[in-house]
């Protein structure tokens, strides 16, 4: 049973276009909405996260979206450069700073062309 | 700087043989975890611990097992290697102030 679904699998834009990458989940419980840059051969690093109780986090060019009726978020990336071209994950994780377990999604590929 | 360093960085291993992936974190965390990630599947938890002495089972971890000897030191170990365990294994660290884990650079493992 997948947790954390992401669409589309893969996605190419144009630079200075706007990315937005979609992510969904099942559990209601789920509180906590971190996304991952990860670029070949490394590791995933924190991009940025958002709680349940927000409805949008903005960090420089990227912005999360958080629908939590309907259980849905999605990360937009303004002004897209071709550094930003890597694979970007969502995971979700339930209340409680000492249990953090991530359950990720399977992650969108973003190719940015110049 | 937090770090999170895995060893080795890439390994081939035969089929039925004992394979031991180490990570070792500097960042005082009390978590530790070891993913694997693998083409459409993203990145699945095999094992976790909250601390020196204690493993916990992810959502993966039938053919492997987790050591935590300290609070630095967190170990992925396959005892009998199959070539499905063939994979890119990260490990990963964080705390109750940190939700967001962080992760190191990865082990290729080729089982053949």
């Amino acid at each position: 049973q997948q947790q954390v679904r992401q669409s589309p699998q893969s996605l190419t834009v144009w630079e200075g276009e706007t990315a937005i990458l979609n992510c969904s989940y099942e559990n209601s419980a789920f509180d906590y909405f971190p996304w991952y840059q990860q670029f070949p051969g490394e590791g995933p690093a924190l991009l940025i996260s958002i709680l349940s109780v927000s409805d949008k986090k903005e960090d420089g060019r990227f912005t999360i979206f958080f629908n939590k009726r309907e259980k849905k978020l999605s990360l937009h990336i303004a002004d897209s450069q071709p550094g930003d071209s890597a694979t970007y994950f969502c995971a979700a994780s339930f209340p409680g700073g000492s249990n953090a377990k991530l359950t990720f999604g399977k992650g969108t590929k973003l190719s940015v062309k110049s | 700087e937090a770090a999170v360093t895995q060893s080795p960085r890439n390994k081939v291993a035969v089929t039925g043989g004992k394979v031991t992936l180490s990570c070792n974190q500097t960042n005082n965390h009390n978590n530790m975890y070891w993913y694997r990630q693998d083409t459409g599947h993203g990145l699945r938890l095999i094992h976790y611990s909250y601390g020196a002495g204690s493993t916990e089972k992810g959502d993966i971890p039938d053919g492997y097992k987790a050591s935590r000897p300290s609070q630095e030191n967190f170990s992925l170990i396959l005892e009998l290697a199959t070539p499905s365990q063939t994979s890119v294994y990260f490990c990963a660290s964080g705390d109750a102030s940190n939700q967001a884990p962080l992760f190191g650079e990865g082990t290729r493992l080729s089982v053949l």
